[in-house]
């Protein structure tokens, strides 16, 4: 039921940069902000990034995000092992009452 | 630190009703919408619905039939009842705060198995 489709994986070497995409249509990305969230296995959703760019506080300024019409991105540069996780992305939809999620992507460091 | 624990029924059988409560602690209640999501490998993340501290119901359609949403402000709490479960209602359901969440419980692993 996932409505914005990711990259199932994305991998990289330590210190390397890697980007996740997110894709969705102009009544959700193209008309909203877009949250990004990280999951370390077995644990809650962590909130990464919200209103498409910003980083909450105590979030390294190695993740950031962008968008550019119905897309949005996530970049990690500098990657590090403890970054392996699995990466969502998350916006409304003015179609639907709630909000809408990505597929996920795998990081493997 | 906004912190979400959730509890309740992680076995269920088919026809039977899920019932999960979350508690906050840390931060404001009230001003805030309280979310459930719920995960599973093959569709992802799917929102179920989310209730203001006032008791404000918003739910996803496709659930809306079988979905009650409730809220104790004095304890800080809001719960969940799903009624009718089926196999398709299998997943790791987590609490949040917030329409989208910016602060999530750790979830609970539901299964609905005869």
């Amino acid at each position: 039921q996932s409505v914005l489709t990711q990259p199932p994986s994305a991998s990289g070497t330590p210190g390397q940069r890697v980007t996740i995409s997110c894709s969705g249509r102009s009544s959700n990305i193209g008309s909203h902000t877009v949250n990004w969230y990280q999951q370390l296995p077995g644990t809650a959703p962590k909130l990464l990034i919200y209103s498409t760019y910003q980083r909450p506080s105590g979030v390294p300024d190695r993740f950031s995000g962008s968008k550019s019409g119905t897309s949005a991105s996530l970049a990690i540069t500098g990657l590090q092992s403890e970054d392996e996780a699995l990466y969502f992305c998350a916006t409304r939809d003015d179609s639907l009452t709630g909000p809408v999620f990505g597929t996920g992507t795998k990081v493997t460091v | 630190q906004v912190q979400l624990q959730q509890w309740g029924e992680g076995q269920l059988r088919p026809s039977e009703t899920l019932s999960l409560t979350c508690a906050v602690y840390g931060g404001f209640f009230t001003g805030y919408q309280w979310s459930w999501v719920r995960q599973t490998p093959d569709k992802g993340m799917e929102w179920i619905g989310e209730i203001s501290h006032e008791g404000n119901t918003n739910y996803n359609p496709f659930l809306k039939s079988r979905l009650t949403m409730s809220v104790d402000p004095s304890k800080n709490q809001f719960s969940l009842q799903l009624t009718s479960v089926t196999a398709a209602d299998t997943a790791v359901y987590y609490c949040a705060r917030g329409h989208m969440g910016d602060f999530w419980s750790q979830g609970t692993r539901v299964t609905v198995s005869s």
